[in-house]
């Protein structure tokens, strides 16, 4: 099946600094991905949708000029955490939605981020 | 908009057993379906999806869904489990106009022991 890779798979840094996650997907081009954040035994929730060449649609109580995506190429998608806090701590997930008629998302392994 | 509930939060079982997790779901139009299943720390992996057709689905590692339209539900079933199963596992729901954006449900966590 399709891969997505995320990178890194762990990080920790300082509040009030910023961090950049990258999602790719190896083997196909996705004009779509998405950015979701899981908290600890919790589900997953869709903070934005990323489309290749525009702007990024985010849901609602997501702030965007926190939480910065680009999506700069079809195998590349990247999210910004800017001036982060230990609030903002948590496990983010990509995922790249295939084309055609399988409607299948395909999930990156998630980045840890902790915020100390 | 559309919601999942998934009842069990826990599903304790013994290997070999039968296991059934429950998804039920809500929507004001029509729906694709899905069941992803996630292993500590990783991303989510695709068990099967019901996107039209036979209302029984199969999918990886001998799992089984049926999309019961009237009952809007979507139960997971494994006639065998084995102590790999253990895992979180997710049911999620989109709507056929969209195709895209998922409504996850809150997970169920099964745990398989000897």
């Amino acid at each position: 099946g399709a891969v997505v890779s995320q990178h890194p798979s762990r990080v920790i840094c300082k509040s009030g600094t910023s961090v950049k996650i990258e999602c790719r997907s190896l083997d196909f081009q996705a004009t779509t991905m998405f950015w979701y954040r899981q908290f600890p035994k919790q589900s997953l929730m869709l903070m934005a949708t990323s489309n290749e060449g525009s702007k990024a649609t985010y849901e609602q109580g997501v702030e965007k000029d926190k939480f910065l995506i680009n999506h700069a190429s079809l195998t590349l998608s990247t999210l910004t955490v800017t001036s982060a806090h230990p609030e903002d701590s948590s496990f983010y997930i990509c995922s790249a939605l295939s084309g055609g008629a399988s409607h299948e998302q395909y999930f990156g392994p998630g980045t840890r981020l902790t915020v100390t | 908009a559309q919601s999942v509930t998934q009842l069990d939060s826990q599903v304790p079982v013994f290997e070999e057993a039968p296991v059934e997790l429950r998804c039920n779901y809500s929507s004001s139009v029509s729906v694709y379906l899905f069941w992803y299943v996630q292993y500590p720390n990783q991303g989510l992996q695709l068990l099967l999806k019901y996107l039209s057709g036979s209302t029984l689905v199969k999918g990886i590692n001998g799992f089984e869904a049926e999309f019961n339209k009237s009952q809007t539900s979507f139960h997971l079933r494994k006639p065998s489990v084995h102590i790999s199963d253990t895992a979180e596992y997710f049911c999620a729901v989109s709507d056929t106009g969209t195709a895209s954006k998922l409504t996850f449900g809150t997970g169920t966590r099964l745990q398989v022991t000897l």
